[in-house]
């Protein structure tokens, strides 16, 4: 079955406290992107990825870090993690990396919480 | 900037009639891509209906159809004969043509009433 995964898909930790989600999907696609989404703010990018090796900053990346060492894989990294950054968070894919007129394909999301 | 407008935060209809969504977008570029997306309660994200800008012919997918208005950067989202399936948020999400970006809107939130 074609799709994102992402895990894990509720967390809950401490300021401070090193984290990674991951993100893979099986459709070969180039594109892969991760979201933030916030009430009343809808979802927000963080970073995205045209194709393996090449990534590029969102809207609001600070307090994150992503890597796109293979094609299906696209981790989000919390090297810190902060209250301010309690949120659902959505992996995307997309089948090309030079234009977003493709659908995406939304991951299951992962709420996260940080005490 | 370039931002994604919902002026409607929450909006009900009645099972079966017509309900039209807003959406206002702010961009100096020509060439771009307009998207609905819905979100039901279970989180997931899925595609409604998309638009390319230098398309003047409003895209239709079934029961959902949109009234693209380029020079009034408005991009309404219209449901013809509601389902209870359709209670869902909805979002309107826009990308410039290169910009590898995608701008959401804020969402409306819909209720169909039974």
């Amino acid at each position: 079955e074609a799709q994102v995964t992402q895990n894990p898909r509720y967390l809950i930790t401490v300021t401070g406290k090193k984290l990674t989600v991951t993100c893979s999907q099986n459709m070969n696609h180039e594109y892969m992107s991760w979201y933030r989404q916030d009430p009343g703010l809808g979802l927000r990018q963080i970073y995205y990825s045209m194709n393996v090796e090449v990534t590029d900053k969102g809207d609001v990346p600070e307090g994150y870090k992503v890597s796109r060492k293979e094609k299906r894989n696209f981790p989000l990294i919390l090297e810190s993690p902060s209250p301010n950054q309690t949120s659902l968070y959505f992996c995307a894919s997309s089948p090309r990396g030079d234009s977003l007129f493709y659908e995406q394909y939304f991951g299951p999301g992962t709420r996260l919480t940080v005490t | 900037a370039q931002t994604v407008t919902q002026s409607q935060p929450e909006m009900s209809v009645q099972e079966a009639e017509t309900v039209t969504l807003s959406c206002t977008y702010d961009t100096s570029e020509n060439n771009y891509y307009l998207f609905w997306y819905k979100q039901p309660p279970s989180r997931q994200m899925i595609l409604v209906i998309r638009q390319e800008a230098y398309k003047q012919q409003n895209a239709t997918e079934n029961r959902f159809s949109v009234n693209f208005q380029k020079a009034a950067k408005s991009f309404s989202l219209k449901i013809s004969d509601s389902q209870l399936g359709d209670t869902a948020m909805y979002f309107c999400a826009f990308s410039v043509d290169s910009s590898y970006k995608l701008i959401f809107g804020s969402g409306t939130r819909l209720l169909v009433r039974p």
